[in-house]
């Protein structure tokens, strides 16, 4: 089982830009969570997808959108991408909600310049 | 919304030595977890508290929840160097909608264990 995966791990970018990051959840999960997370700072929870559909958003922009697929494996779009999102962004799924079985994926270290 | 503030921020401890992170909630805690995160990667789940009093262990590190569930302590006997990275504690945040959905983080306490 190879775990939660994303992709890319490492990403630059310019502001203005737009990007696209990936998750794969663990297999038997079928929720996913998204989260950012500024360097010296705790995760901050981004929303959550459930049956391919956002179930709970955290405080975030509209810039910040996402989709989960069939195979529960899900996407973070950001738009029009600032100096300030600059940020390690980490997946985690689990089954249903539950917290104790979330696992959390390596993250992709995103730079906007 | 809640908040979790974490003390230390940072600690150097000598390995061997016991050490001990705290977790205080602004708000009642309906569920308390404890992750460990090596540098610029993801969250490893350690232990998870609900009710007031709870303590669990697993292998040299014990978690507690105090009786008004407003506060958790992460204490770790004789370190090693393999403890060393950052602890952080998270929580059930039911303000969201009413519903637990997500975590809510502190920002973390960076361990060094020191040789």
């Amino acid at each position: 089982d190879a775990g939660v995966t994303q992709s890319p791990t490492h990403l630059i970018k310019t502001r203005g830009q737009q990007v696209t990051l990936r998750c794969s959840p663990k297999s038997g999960h079928d929720t996913v969570s998204w989260y950012q997370q500024a360097l010296g700072q705790g995760p901050q929870f981004i929303f959550q997808y459930y049956e391919e559909e956002e179930r709970q958003r955290g405080n975030f922009p509209d810039r910040f959108s996402g989709h989960q697929f069939p195979n529960y494996s899900s996407e973070l779009n950001v738009n029009a991408l600032l100096l300030g999102d600059s940020a390690l962004y980490l997946c985690a799924s689990s089954f249903g909600q539950a917290w104790d079985t979330q696992y959390f994926g390596p993250g992709t270290r995103l730079t906007v310049l | 919304s809640q908040e979790l503030e974490q003390s230390p921020q940072s600690l150097i401890v000598q390995e061997g030595k016991n050490l001990t992170i705290n977790c205080t909630s602004s708000k009642t805690l309906y569920g308390l977890y404890w992750y460990k995160q090596k540098y610029g990667e993801g969250l490893i789940f350690l232990m998870m508290l609900q009710k007031g009093g709870e303590e669990k262990s697993h292998e040299k590190i014990t978690a507690k929840l105090d009786e008004k569930k407003q506060q958790s302590s992460l204490h770790i006997t004789a370190s090693q160097p393999s403890h060393a990275g950052i602890y952080l504690c998270g929580a059930d945040d039911w303000d969201r909608g009413g519903g637990a959905d997500g975590l809510t983080f502190g920002k973390g306490t960076h361990l060094i264990i020191q040789p």
